[in-house]
């Protein structure tokens, strides 16, 4: 089963409007943690921002925040007033437990293109 | 060196050769990760180490095997490589349960 889920394959924003890129997730485990991260064309593997399981607030980095729904096992990725250096493909990542071998599970990933 | 370095950064690669992905991370980091990445697939964790000495297998560990003789070093190797072996592979590490990972720039396999 996928333990984590991107909806979205492609995404389209107008430059200077705010995005939402969905993530679900599936666990038993209590603990765990929730990632985000950007790959532009590039290539490289950007950490954007995180998000644990018994944090009481929704994680914000700059621009990105995190609407986190634990109930519903949602952590969607908000990007405020996009710009055209956002466009990239974005990943969502979980990892389990307190043990230091549980791995971190990514989704599919999201293309986010940023139009002017 | 700054961060993860892995070589090489390209490599076509005959089907049935092998092949040593060389990933070496400056950081300290005990615990160590190769991804492969394909599309539509987002990132699949092939093997994993969390501390010099020891591995364990991920998502895709057939055909691939590593080591980790010291903190620094984790190499990936493919016996014999095979077409769907075809990918980008990432190395990663990280510090502790709450820590994001640090990837390195990739290595672009193509086996033909």
């Amino acid at each position: 089963a996928q333990k984590i889920t991107q909806t979205q394959p492609g995404m389209f924003v107008q430059e200077k409007e705010a995005v939402t890129l969905d993530c679900t997730y599936d666990t038993s485990d209590p603990s765990y943690g929730l990632f985000w991260y950007k790959q532009p064309s590039s290539g490289e593997m950007i950490f954007l921002i995180y998000q644990g399981s018994y944090d009481q607030q929704n994680a914000t980095e700059g621009r990105y925040s995190l609407n986190f729904q634990k109930a519903r096992k949602s952590a969607n990725l908000v990007i405020s007033a996009s710009q055209l250096g956002d466009s990239a493909m974005y990943f969502c990542a979980m990892r389990e437990g307190l043990n230091n071998n549980n791995d971190m599970r990514f989704g599919a990933g999201t293309r986010l293109t940023v139009k002017p | 060196i700054a961060g993860i370095t892995q070589a090489p950064t390209s490599q076509i690669l005959a089907a049935g050769r092998r092949m040593t992905l060389r990933c070496t991370q400056d950081m300290r980091h005990n615990a160590m990760y190769w991804y492969r990445q394909d599309l539509g697939l987002g990132l699949r964790l092939i093997h994993y180490s969390n501390t010099a000495g020891t591995t364990g297998k991920g998502e895709v560990p057939d055909g691939y095997s590593v080591s980790r003789a010291n903190t620094d070093d984790f190499p990936l190797t493919l016996a014999s490589a095979v077409p769907s072996q075809t990918s980008v592979y990432f190395c990663a590490s990280r510090t502790g349960f709450n820590s994001p990972l640090h990837f390195g720039n990739g290595t672009r396999l193509t086996v033909t």
